[in-house]
């Protein structure tokens, strides 16, 4: 089993709502990821999980804030977006943070922002 | 993406070859990778190559590394008109995996 997999595949919000993006992987991966992709661009790094503990925040706004609640789940809490935050955000995990492992993505949540 | 560079188009016939190319700059990373993301979809691990490796080869793709000039392409033979996609290569640089801007692959029958 190879699979991550985001819930949901797509969603709407206002820009007063309170949603979650999940994402979950069995793959007894020990890092975890938040990306977000923009069209037509290559995912960019928004956060990183080493054994359940934030180790990047790449400058995101506290509209964001993930969660990782355990080693197989990995949440992104989002609150007071912007029409901007529209975008692709996909998950990936990978054995440890270590360069010489690979990464596997999920499908991706598509999130709009109105 | 900006330290790995890629062409963003290329365009062949039902069953030719395709390659694609990348390069990076960072003489350290261990691990490229190539992903292949359908339109609306995630991205999908093709397959990788560690950096003491020159080439791997996994049914229908084939992988060449030239460390010295920090050239990494992907062979697709027999290309398919379901090989149409973003093909994305990337790095894995400490805690960040460093992606191209992709390469749109458009498979003419």
């Amino acid at each position: 089993d190879t699979e991550v997999t985001q819930t949901p595949k797509h969603l709407v919000m206002g820009m007063t709502n309170k949603k979650s993006l999940k994402c979950e992987q069995h793959m007894g991966h020990r890092a975890m990821y938040w990306y977000k992709q923009k069209a037509k661009k290559p995912p960019e790094l928004m956060f990183v999980y080493s054994y359940e503990k934030l180790s990047i925040n790449e400058s995101v706004p506290s509209r964001f804030s993930p969660e990782c609640p355990n080693s197989s789940l990995l949440n992104l809490h989002l609150h007071a977006l912007q029409p901007e935050d529209s975008a692709l955000y996909l998950c990936a995990s990978s054995q440890d943070q270590g360069a010489s492992t690979e990464a596997f993505f999920g499908q991706g949540t598509r999130l709009t922002v109105v | 993406g900006e330290d790995v560079e890629q062409s963003l188009f290329l365009s062949v016939r039902e069953g030719d070859s395709s390659v694609i190319n990348c390069t990076y700059t960072d003489s350290s990373s261990t691990y490229l990778y190539w992903y292949k993301q359908e339109p609306g979809a995630g991205l999908q691990l093709l397959t990788y190559i560690f950096s003491n490796m020159d080439m791997k080869q996994d049914q229908r793709l084939t992988v060449l590394l030239n460390k010295k000039d920090k050239h990494l392409s992907l062979r697709i033979a027999d290309t398919q008109t379901g090989d149409s996609a973003i093909y994305f290569c990337a790095e894995k640089y400490f805690d960040d995996m460093r992606f191209g801007a992709g390469t749109r692959l458009t498979v003419k029958p």
